[in-house]
């Protein structure tokens, strides 16, 4: 199995909702990633697990909220975002840390809508 | 910003032609990927060459690396309609962080 899969496919909500976006892979892998990506824009980081803990938060709003609860998930808990949030959210999974000069496997995304 | 620019920002060829793709970065780094993305999914890893390669090949791709300009190329050959997606190169710096870097992204048209 060499899927990273994401639910849901597309969200739409308001901006008082609170949801998740769900990621799980049975890689094996020990890091797990979120991006951002705006239309026509390079996927953007936003946080990255080593071992399910928080290794690198690139100073995301606190609207987003990452969590681990073990090393095959990854959940991404929104609350009162903004329209200029809504992109395209795409997890992503390795076997190590980049530096050990490994690949990124890509779920299929979350495609977000705040309105 | 870890990242240059990657150019042309967008190319159009004919099928069978071949498509070749310029990345720039700033910082030394430790690696270098290409990734293709088709329309608004997934990426999917192509290609990773290390700081220490030159040159590497998978099937119909050629990827150079020339870290004295901070310079990488994919050369996709013999070029298919499958093959129009978005590419993108993604750097690991050495310093900092352990983290992917995406360029800017160069999106392809094969026309048939």
């Amino acid at each position: 199995d060499t899927e990273v899969t994401q639910t849901p496919k597309h969200l739409v909500m308001g901006m008082t909702n609170k949801k998740s976006l769900k990621c799980e892979q049975h890689m094996g892998h020990r890091a797990m990633y979120w991006y951002k990506q705006k239309a026509k824009k390079p996927p953007e980081l936003m946080f990255v697990y080593s071992y399910e803990k928080l290794s690198i938060n690139e100073s995301v709003p606190s609207r987003f909220s990452p969590e681990c609860p073990n090393s095959s998930l990854l959940n991404l808990h929104l609350h009162a975002l903004q329209p200029e949030d809504s992109a395209l959210y795409l997890c992503a999974s390795s076997q190590g840390l980049i530096r050990g000069n490994t690949e990124a496997f890509f779920g299929q995304g979350t495609r977000l809508t705040v309105v | 910003s870890q990242q240059g620019e990657e150019d042309p920002q967008a190319l159009s060829i004919q099928e069978g032609e071949n498509a070749t793709m310029n990345c720039s970065y700033k910082t030394s780094i430790n690696n270098l990927q290409w990734y293709r993305q088709n329309s608004g999914r997934g990426l999917v890893h192509l290609i990773l060459i290390r700081s220490n390669e030159r040159e590497k090949h998978s099937g119909r791709l050629r990827v150079t690396l020339d870290t004295s300009k901070k310079s990488s190329s994919l050369l996709i050959t013999a070029s298919r309609a499958a093959d129009t997606a978005s590419y993108f190169c993604a750097t690991d710096a050495i310093q900092g962080a352990q983290k992917l870097v995406f360029g800017q992204g160069t999106r392809l048209t094969i026309n048939p």
